[in-house]
């Protein structure tokens, strides 16, 4: 069974700093996707950046950034120039092809002022 | 379309009575995901549709849990003979499979307090 481990129940960085949230996971495909997920205290879930276990490149949204080690399964998160609406919880997420999610426990993440 | 769609937002019971939750999907899209999240934990995988079609469950669904998406539309979620346990935020998701890394969007929830 796939797991998805973040190892980081909590961390804080102070506004327009970088930050970067870890998760390692464990899965014998070669074909699957990873996610970051946000999720604000409203509780809705929100994708933050996708990337396929097929792309070498890392995938980049404006600030959000992941570096991606398919050998060492680890897929992790930067938060460049961070900002108060960033405070969320950060969940990575797994998917073979066209199922299920599979979450971790979450990160949550404080910006500090 | 404003996103996927869930009632109510809050439900509090009391114990050994049933609830029924619905979810109303994105109207384009086949597969429809229902999760639960405990306080502190990631989501966990419930059962999934792709159209009315139920294709898998998990261990976690008890027989005291059954889904139902009829006509492949909005889908129910009910819960019999609610225990204490079952207190938890129950999230809906849905996703279109016309491309395999389509992302899958979520509702706000319905968070259930059973009392």
């Amino acid at each position: 069974a796939q797991t998805v481990t973040q190892s980081q129940p909590e961390m804080s960085v102070q506004e327009a700093e970088t930050v970067t949230l870890s998760c390692t996971y464990d899965t014998s495909e070669s074909d699957y996707y990873l996610f970051w997920y946000k999720q604000p205290p409203s509780r809705q879930m929100i994708l933050v950046i996708r990337q396929e276990a097929y792309k070498q490149q890392n995938a980049t949204e404006n600030r959000f950034s992941v570096n991606f080690q398919k050998a060492a399964k680890s897929f992790s998160l930067k938060i460049s120039d961070s900002q108060l609406g960033d405070a969320a919880m950060y969940f990575c997420a797994y998917r073979r092809g066209n199922e299920k999610l599979t979450f971790g426990t979450g990160t949550r993440l404080t910006i500090i002022p | 379309d404003t996103g996927v769609s869930q009632n109510p937002r809050h439900k509090i019971t009391k114990r050994g009575q049933n609830v029924t939750f619905r979810c109303d999907p994105i109207s384009e899209h086949n597969r429809l995901y229902w999760y639960r999240q405990t306080l502190g934990q990631g989501p966990e995988f419930l059962t999934y549709f792709q159209n009315e079609a139920q294709l898998e469950k998990s261990r976690l669904l008890s027989d005291r849990f059954s889904a139902e998406r009829p006509k492949g539309s909005f889908s129910t979620l009910e819960i019999q003979r609610t225990e204490q346990g079952d207190s938890a935020m129950y999230l809906c998701a849905s996703r279109g499979i016309s491309k395999s890394n389509t992302e899958a969007f979520f509702g706000q929830g319905t968070r259930l307090t059973v009392v």
